[in-house]
């Protein structure tokens, strides 16, 4: 299958700083871009979409001023957590589409902010 | 919103025995598409079902789709340690933008050898 790669795959940050998590479709070019949360033991819950050069579209509930979202090519999606603060410790998982409806995903960054 | 219900929560199983996990979507869905999870790690694609009444056979792995495309199954036959993880079902809805995929909560697998 088609590899996307995440990075970084574990971050600790303190609190109030700003951490930006990339995603790359390494051998097919993402048309849409997904972002995840996993809480621990629970499912993926969609944060926003985000298709290269246009405005990211986030899920209900999903502050867009705080998850910052940047699709600036069709291999590179970016989220910035801002300010992040201990409750947004969390696993981020990037997912990425190319011409079929299969989602592949990246490897997932573990953030922990202290 | 569009739901995706998936039971059970949690199955353990001896080695060898037969494991299923269910997904009920409430609404009718283009496509369902299942991933396991191992412990510690992401996603991984496993298959997609596109046609109503779809049966598709990976190894010991059988997948479905109802005829209804509101629901589907895993069936895992004779279950080994390596099958352990979670499992999720993923569904998508005809003219939903991107092909957004709404996840069940999965099911965990454990195996005790």
């Amino acid at each position: 299958g088609a590899v996307v790669s995440q990075h970084p795959s574990r971050v600790i940050c303190k609190s109030g700083t700003s951490v930006k998590i990339e995603c790359r479709s390494l051998d097919f070019q993402a048309t849409t871009m997904f972002w995840y949360r996993q809480f621990p033991k629970q499912s993926l819950m969609l944060m926003a979409t985000s298709n290269e050069g246009s405005k990211a579209t986030y899920e209900q509930g999903v502050e867009k001023d705080k998850f910052l979202i940047n699709h600036a090519s069709l291999t590179l999606s970016t989220l910035t957590v801002t300010s992040a603060h201990p409750e947004d410790s969390s696993f981020y998982i990037c997912s990425a589409r190319g011409l079929g409806t299969e989602a592949f995903f990246g490897q997932g960054t573990r953030l922990t902010v202290v | 919103g569009q739901q995706v219900m998936q039971i059970p929560q949690y199955q353990h199983v001896q080695e060898g025995e037969d494991f299923t996990t269910y997904c009920n979507s409430s609404t009718t869905l283009s496509n369902i598409q299942w991933y396991k999870q191992r412990p510690g790690g992401h996603p991984v694609f496993l298959i997609q079902l596109v046609k109503s009444g779809e049966v598709k056979k990976q190894k010991r792995l059988t997948f479905q789709f109802g005829e209804a495309k509101k629901n589907s199954s895993l069936h895992i036959t004779a279950t080994q340690t390596t099958d352990v993880g979670t499992y999720f079902c993923a569904g998508s809805r005809s003219g939903g933008s991107n092909y957004k995929l709404t996840f069940g909560k999965g099911t965990l697998l454990t195996v005790n050898p």
